[in-house]
């Protein structure tokens, strides 16, 4: 079955620093990639997605390059801000089939970045 | 307005109690999902229907019910709630979007349950 394995929690960083998160994945075919973001009090938002090997999605100076040879979709943002602080979900779709359209997330990843 | 409502927002409930959680979107999406959110353990299906005769279970059903009333509104239900039942609920909406050729999931603001 699908699987998706984000990095260990929390990450604590200072504003400005760079930002990592990684994300690997288990699936078969060809699955989209998401990257969703849940601030205090709300729900999930999308932040970015990529639907196939290579693409980079790309929002709010956060990027993510879908790897299909490491089965990899990490996050990256140059120079985190305080209000990047939340929980980060990897995610990802199943192109076809009954499952199409069901996503299968990550545990999740707590961020805080500090003034 | 929001797109995608839940209600209520918070609530707490005693073993054994029956409890609605009830899920409304304006965003005349057919799928409607229900997820059920813990701690380290990130985001899991309970159940999905892809349109109003549509209802499937999800990776964790057993103690769930779902109710799809009309396009609108997809309600989940706990028949009797236990300890383990306590978690953060999410309901989504998708459909398909032909500008990006593909499915995208919207969530509403989430319900906090807890169960004594």
């Amino acid at each position: 079955g699908n699987s998706v394995t984000q990095m260990e929690g929390p990450v604590t960083l200072s504003e400005e620093a760079f930002l990592t998160i990684n994300c690997t994945y288990t699936a078969t075919g060809y699955p989209s990639l998401f990257w969703y973001v849940q601030y205090p009090g709300e729900g999930l938002q999308l932040l970015l997605k990529a639907t196939k090997a290579d693409d980079k999605g790309s929002n709010k100076g956060f990027e993510a390059t879908y790897r299909k040879e490491t089965t990899s979709f990490h996050l990256e943002k140059g120079s985190v801000q305080v209000s990047d602080s939340a929980v980060y979900f990897c995610a990802l779709r199943n192109a076809g089939g009954t499952s199409y359209g069901k996503l299968t997330f990550g545990q999740g990843t707590i961020l805080t970045v500090h003034p | 307005d929001a797109d995608v409502t839940q209600t209520p927002r918070n609530r707490i409930t005693k073993t054994g109690k029956r409890i609605m959680l009830e899920c409304s979107q304006t965003k005349g999406h057919d799928r409607m999902y229900w997820y059920r959110q813990d701690p380290g353990l990130g985001l899991r299906l309970i159940y999905y229907s892809f349109d109003v005769k549509d209802i499937n279970k999800g990776e964790i059903s057993d103690g769930y019910s779902v109710s799809r009333q009309a396009q609108a509104k997809f309600s989940l239900s706990l028949e009797s709630a236990i300890p383990n039942q306590t978690a953060l609920y999410f309901c989504a909406t998708s459909d398909f979007d032909e500008r990006s050729k593909s499915y995208e999931q919207y969530f509403g603001p989430g319900t906090r349950l807890t169960v004594t």
